[in-house]
């Protein structure tokens, strides 16, 4: 079946600005989850998705925000575009139980700069 | 998620095995030990993981001590393929990737 497909897959903003991130997850998986990957602070985890709630969301200014649609495909926003915005942003697909194990599958991830 | 600490960088010959190290002393005893590769330019993928019990899959196995505060990642025959920076993580098994928490890894390198 496909993977978790992301795009676009390079961008390039200017200060200021805002980006919108789009995320397919795998078909069947309800859970879709965020990362931002930096040479400074390595991977990290902005929040995560399922069922078109937000389920999950780590330490990032309110800045960066999401959302999921009925098909489960999910789109990351980022308004107010910094410089440390930079970054590789990589979404990641789970079927969402809430038990059990299942492994993490992620996109290639948007590579977005900001100058 | 308790912290683990892993080698910045490791380097092996290619088709010999490689051990990875991964210490979690902090560990808890609902935490499973899983680990993650990144190859260049790749988003991360699945590797293996386990409990208490030593486990193996077609890509890797994985030891585990007796006390579950270290464990190690064994590639048995490393090819060039296998370059790339792998990723110790303490978590209880959910069926979600939420809030995987990745520290900096060990980058291995693979050469003839």
């Amino acid at each position: 079946k496909a993977g978790v497909t992301q795009t676009p897959r390079y961008l390039i903003k200017t200060r200021g600005q805002q980006v919108t991130l789009s995320c397919s997850p795998i078909s069947g998986h309800r859970s879709v989850s965020w990362y931002q990957q930096t040479p400074g602070q390595g991977l990290q985890f902005l929040f995560e998705y399922f069922s078109e709630t937000q389920r999950n969301k780590g330490n990032f200014p309110g800045r960066f925000s999401g959302r999921q649609f009925s098909n489960s495909r999910s789109e990351m926003n980022v308004s107010t575009l910094e410089l440390g915005d930079s970054a590789l942003y990589l979404c990641a697909s789970s079927p969402g139980g809430s038990g059990g194990f299942s492994e993490a599958f992620f996109g290639q991830g948007t590579r977005l700069t900001v100058v | 998620d308790a912290k683990t600490t892993q080698p910045n960088s490791m380097e092996s010959n290619e088709e010999e095995p490689v051990h990875l190290p991964c210490n979690h002393s902090t560990i808890s005893g609902t935490d499973y030990i899983h680990w993650y590769r990144q190859l260049p330019s790749q988003g991360p993928e699945y590797v293996i993981h386990g409990l208490t019990s030593n486990v193996n899959n077609r890509m890797a196995s994985l030891a585990i001590a007796e006390d579950r505060k270290s464990s190690t990642l064994i590639l048995h025959r490393a090819t060039l393929r296998d370059a790339a920076v792998y990723y110790c993580i303490l978590r209880v098994n959910t069926g979600t990737a939420s809030k995987l928490t990745f520290g900096t890894g060990t980058r291995l390198q693979v050469t003839l």
